[in-house]
């Protein structure tokens, strides 16, 4: 079976700082790995999606993602934060022959001026 | 292109009651998914079509539920009867269907919030 952690249901950074969300995952086959974002009153976003080629996976408004086997983790970065980022984020798993994506509990990010 | 739909966005009905939730997926997308989070919860996967056929429907609570795609085309999920723990934000999603990728990017909508009381 596959899991999805996210650590920390809410995340403030500043603006103009780091933003790092983490994703843990377990899967008993090489997954596909998403990050999906979702904003008031709008359906999931696909933000990023890795799908076992490169590891550092660049997708929408500056995020990027990297896949490591080692660690099973796929956090989300962006160097930079932008009000326009506050948000709620999902970390998502496709494998194992299964239909449906394996989501994590979200992580709110809060944006502080 | 116009988006994944799902009507109505919110819906607020008593225990014992019925509700329909509708979805109209992107034009030309065969694969249809319902999801649901309950509030507090993950998303969770509920079924998956592809066209008119259930694909997986291993998600699905309890035969309350019942989920329907007449033509392939919008699909119906019926919760009868409703009861206190239904109660949540049920998401659609659809994806074109490519030979050898199971990985397409799965386009969702903005959901339906249901509260049942």
């Amino acid at each position: 079976a596959q899991s999805v952690t996210q650590l920390g249901s809410h995340v403030s950074v500043s603006e103009g700082a780091l933003v790092l969300l983490r994703c843990n995952y377990s899967s008993s086959v090489p997954p596909y790995l998403f990050w999906y974002v979702q904003y008031p009153n709008q359906g999931l976003q696909l933000l990023l999606k890795y799908t076992s080629a490169a590891t550092l996976v660049k997708g929408i408004n500056g995020f990027e993602a990297e896949f490591k086997k080692s660690e099973t983790s796929f956090h989300l970065t962006k160097p930079s934060a932008h009000m326009s980022d506050a948000a709620e984020y999902f970390c998502a798993v496709k494998g194992g022959g299964a239909d449906g994506l394996t989501f994590g509990k979200g992580t709110h990010l809060i944006i502080q001026p | 292109e116009a988006g994944v739909t799902q009507f109505p966005s919110h819906s607020v009905i008593e225990k014992g009651q019925t509700v329909t939730l509708r979805c109209d997926p992107i034009s030309g997308h065969d694969n249809l998914y319902w999801y649901r989070r309950v509030m507090g919860k993950e998303i969770k996967f509920l079924l998956h079509f592809v066209k008119e056929s259930k694909q997986d429907e291993s998600g699905m609570p309890n035969n309350r539920f019942l989920a329907e795609r007449t033509g392939g085309t919008y699909s119906t999920l019926k919760v009868q009867p409703a009861e206190l723990e239904d109660s949540g934000v049920y998401f659609c999603a659809s994806s074109r269907r490519l030979a050898g990728f199971s990985h397409n990017e799965q386009f969702f909508g903005p959901g339906t919030r249901l509260t049942v009381l």
